[in-house]
């Protein structure tokens, strides 16, 4: 079964540090990687995505960049607060072939901002 | 206004029955997908359908059917439960099969006994 390798499994965070988690890509056929954020309880939700051809994008406190010679994208989280505290999954759309909108997620990683 | 709704929230049944799970998307959207995340909440796609065709279909037993009565419902029936079928089940939608914005449901928690 594929699998998309995302780091940490787990990070905790003091309220006001830096969350970084961390995703290997295989390929950039499709153009549209997203990350998703899923709070107990409730079903995952975008929380930001990149096109390849762009090395950065910022949404308020939240980051994605890409690192093509290290095939990653990275999710940083600035000034990481107590409600940030959820499961993150990357999301890569090639990881499965060519079919399309079939999304292969990372294993999730469970962050929790201290206050 | 809920986006993907998805019936009911919480399922617990009895090894060996059949159960259905419904799932609606009010945003206009042509395609549709069912998700199982289990305990470890590794989230693995299951089906998908765009405009009412089966465009994803992967290793699931053949105990799972999707179906799709239109495009805005995609519901899952189970034959046979098993143990190793508890696990919460998403239901999603996208504006078509290459948008990979994928809106989910609140998700039904499936416990067979």
């Amino acid at each position: 079964q594929q699998q998309v390798k995302q780091s940490p499994q787990s990070l905790i965070v003091q309220k006001g540090g830096i969350s970084i988690i961390n995703c290997a890509y295989e390929n950039t056929a499709f153009d549209y990687f997203p990350w998703y954020q899923q709070f107990p309880g409730k079903g995952p939700a975008l929380l930001i995505a990149i096109r390849p051809d762009v090395s950065e994008k910022k949404e308020g406190r939240f980051t994605i960049s890409f690192n093509k010679s290290a095939k990653q994208f990275s999710l940083h989280i600035m000034d990481s607060q107590p409600g940030d505290s959820a499961t993150y999954f990357c999301a890569d759309p090639n990881a499965g072939g060519t079919s399309y909108g079939k999304l292969t997620f990372g294993q999730g990683t469970i962050l929790t901002v201290h206050p | 206004d809920t986006a993907v709704s998805q019936t009911p929230k919480y399922l617990v049944t009895q090894m060996g029955n059949d159960k259905s799970i419904k799932c609606e998307q009010n945003l206009g959207h042509d395609t549709m997908y069912w998700y199982k995340q289990d305990s470890k909440k590794f989230l693995k796609i299951m089906f998908s359908y765009n405009n009412k065709e089966l465009i994803i279909n992967e290793t699931v037993p053949n105990r799972f059917s999707p179906k799709s009565p239109d495009k805005a419902h995609l519901n899952l029936h189970i034959n046979s439960l098993e143990l190793g079928d508890s696990a919460v089940y998403f239901c999603a939608s996208s504006q078509d099969r290459s948008e990979n914005t994928q809106y989910f449901g609140p998700g039904t928690r499936l416990t067979v006994l």
